[in-house]
């Protein structure tokens, strides 16, 4: 089972900063933060991640709470383009030594971008 | 556009019968995951292939089997199809440079058995 909680659904208007949570309570210290999306018909793609400080990149920012048991995806100025599926999962970084590839997905949380 | 090809794009099969599904990584990615994607649902992982061996492998039954060629390119096979198995089966490389690798899925082979 996934080890995050997502809301189903949520709208944003473009233009309009989208805020997406995850609640991952049972976080363990070695284990990161990563966000996925995915539009449809096509395969998940990689936004961003971080272990406990907040992370920005040319996506996305994520805001990791000082507890890491909680953690909210900002996208900044949100397109008719970023409507999706947004998958916020746990898993342990470092180096390859065991199943790197197995990410547990949950059903994420599909973001509706409205003109 | 993530570099990560896979084919055939969609595939109808009947119930019984075995497919093949393929997958090219993206280059200088040793590493391919498969992922199983029913309608509604996140992708499952169903086992990944590093150096030509499987290692880790999800909740699949052994009739779901895979193959990885020097030149890192993947299949997946499936025997004795079933209904259930219709989904979109995604692949993902990656490259086990550093740590915290992030993957690079292909747009899927969409199966459906009949």
């Amino acid at each position: 089972d996934a080890k995050t909680t997502q809301p189903p659904s949520m709208d944003c208007a473009e233009g309009r900063a989208a805020n997406l949570p995850c609640n991952h309570s049972t976080i363990s210290g070695n284990e990161y933060v990563y966000w996925y999306r995915q539009i449809h018909s096509q395969g998940p793609q990689y936004i961003i991640h971080g272990l406990k400080n907040n992370e920005t990149n040319e996506m996305a920012s994520l805001i990791i709470t000082e507890d890491r048991k909680s953690s909210t995806l900002i996208l900044p100025h949100a397109t008719l383009r970023d409507t999706a599926v947004y998958y916020c999962i746990v898993r342990v970084g470092g180096r390859y030594g065991g199943s790197q590839g197995n990410l547990i997905f949950g059903k994420g949380t599909k973001l509706s971008v409205k003109p | 556009e993530t570099g990560v090809t896979q084919s055939p794009t969609h595939l109808i099969k009947t119930r019984g019968q075995q497919v093949t599904l393929r997958c090219s990584s993206q280059s200088g990615h040793n590493t391919v995951s498969w992922y199983q994607q029913a309608l509604g649902q996140g992708p499952q992982f169903i086992f990944q292939y590093y150096r030509e061996e499987e290692n880790g492998r999800g909740n699949f039954p052994p009739r779901f089997s895979g193959l990885q060629f020097p030149n890192y390119s993947s299949e997946l096979n499936v025997n004795a199809l079933e209904l259930d198995d219709s989904a979109l089966y995604l692949c993902a490389s990656s490259s086990p440079r550093g740590a915290n690798e992030k993957l690079f899925f292909g747009s899927g082979t969409q199966l459906s058995v009949l």
